[in-house]
């Protein structure tokens, strides 16, 4: 089946504790980028990659790194997570980066950092 | 600047009543405009897209949006809601200036169905 696959789903930290947030897509998609959504705020993207190696910031990037080592995989980190970085967060592929292909979603990683 | 306005954040209809869920964007290119929605605890899923080819644009579970330039508006429709349309919706433009997916969502609107 096709799908975005984002570990964990719920993430309990405490701040300053670094973490990992994986995302793997098995659609041999280029594009892959990840977004926070917030309460009254929709869906902001922190980092996008348009291939392998090749990573860019979105629009809220601050405390955030990603890596694409491989097409299929795309983590998000957090080196010193604080409390506002607490979010849902959604990792997204796309099968080019054109502007009118479609983003497949991830079930999404709820983070709380206390 | 590039916007997307979702003009009702909560919207509640009775099962086999219409549909409108209300959006406005600005842009100075050529977009592309995209409904998705997100069921609770699920990730988004696409229910259509305009790609400036027809106006009136088909989706997944019988809604549909049209693309009106004059009135910057890309509205969602559906001519009867079931139980399971409620989610909440988001309407998503990418602006074109850039060539490539760079997409800005609105903040969403949750429709409500009631028997």
């Amino acid at each position: 089946e096709a799908q975005v696959t984002q570990n964990p789903r719920y993430l309990i930290t405490v701040t300053g504790k670094k973490l990992t947030v994986t995302c793997s897509q098995n659609m041999n998609h280029e594009y892959m980028s990840w977004y926070r959504q917030d309460p009254g705020l929709g869906l902001r993207q922190i980092y996008y990659s348009m291939n392998v190696e090749v990573t860019d910031k979105g629009d809220v990037p601050e405390g955030y790194k990603v890596s694409r080592k491989e097409k299929r995989n795309f983590p998000l980190i957090l080196e010193s997570p604080s409390p506002n970085q607490t979010s849902l967060y959604f990792c997204a592929s796309s099968l080019r980066r054109g502007m009118n292909t479609e983003a497949f979603f991830g079930q999404g990683t709820r983070l709380t950092v206390v | 600047a590039q916007s997307v306005t979702q003009l009702d954040s909560h919207v509640s209809v009775s099962e086999g009543t219409p549909v409108l869920l209300r959006c406005n964007y600005s842009s100075s290119y050529s977009p592309s405009l995209f409904w998705y929605v997100q069921h609770p605890n699920k990730g988004l899923q696409l229910l259509l897209k305009y790609t400036s080819a027809a106006t009136l644009v088909k989706g997944i579970n019988g809604f549909e949006a049209e693309f009106k330039k004059s009135e910057t508006s890309f509205h969602l429709t559906k001519p009867s809601a079931h139980m399971s349309d409620a989610a909440e919706y988001f309407c998503v433009v990418n602006p074109g200036n850039t060539g490539f997916q760079k997409l800005v969502f609105g903040t969403g609107t949750r429709l409500l169905v009631s028997p």
